[in-house]
């Protein structure tokens, strides 16, 4: 089964500063999703990447996914108390259907 | 237009006895997904329904049972509930044809089991 690593599993930052995720998985990925999470809440769809070398940004939010397709990171630059939260990374399934399979998630503080 | 609805927000059951959450997918999606969230780690899928049929099942016990409506909402029932069923239930519904990869997800339903 595919499995998904996450790298930090938790983050504190300055506001203002720039700061990188990553995530890591076992298998060739099919396509990659980013979702953020406030606590207890639920996943707000970031972007989806699917082509090795792609690129995609969301707002001060920039996600690539390596040519190997199998890793993928996520950059923020210059956050911001808005981005505090738990961004998790997910597999899309090859099988026909949409199951994701998703990392344990990466906890990011921003400090004012 | 509405995002995806759950019901109801939190749950109190208690051991052995059975649950139905409910899920109002986005207008116009005709997929609806589940998932299970426990604390601390990353929602794992439990099972997909398209058109009123299911599509994909996670690795759950038969405990877990789900269907979908004529309507497209959905509904993710628990029996025999144990304490480690506790978590947040996510529902996801995704739009049909060339943007069916994106998944939008529920508020969630806190369920937790004393």
């Amino acid at each position: 089964s595919q499995e998904l690593e996450q790298s930090p599993q938790s983050l504190i930052v300055q506001e203002g500063k720039n700061l990188t995720i990553n995530c890591t998985s076992s298998k060739t990925l099919y396509g990659l999703y980013w979702y953020k999470q406030k606590y207890g809440e639920g996943l707000i769809f970031l972007m989806m990447l699917q082509k090795g070398g792609e690129e995609k940004s969301h707002e001060k939010i920039t996600a690539k996914l390596d040519e190997k397709k199998q890793q993928s990171s996520l950059h923020i630059t210059a956050s911001q108390p808005s981005h505090a939260g738990i961004y998790l990374c997910g597999a899309a399934n090859s099988g026909g259907y949409q199951k994701v399979t998703f990392g344990i998630g990466t906890k990011l503080q921003v400090i004012p | 237009d509405a995002g995806v609805t759950q019901s109801p927000t939190h749950l109190i059951k208690t051991r052995g006895q059975q649950v139905t959450l409910r899920c109002s997918p986005i207008s116009g999606h005709k997929s609806v997904s589940w998932y299970q969230q426990v604390l601390g780690q990353g929602p794992q899928f439990i099972f997909q329904y398209y058109e009123k049929e299911e599509r994909g099942r996670g690795n759950f016990p038969d405990r877990f049972s789900a269907r979908q409506f004529p309507n497209y909402s959905s509904e993710l029932n628990v029996n025999a509930l144990l304490l480690g069923d506790s978590a947040l239930y996510l529902c996801a519904s995704s739009p049909a044809g060339g943007r069916a990869f994106e998944q939008y997800f529920g508020p969630g339903t806190r369920l937790t089991v004393t």
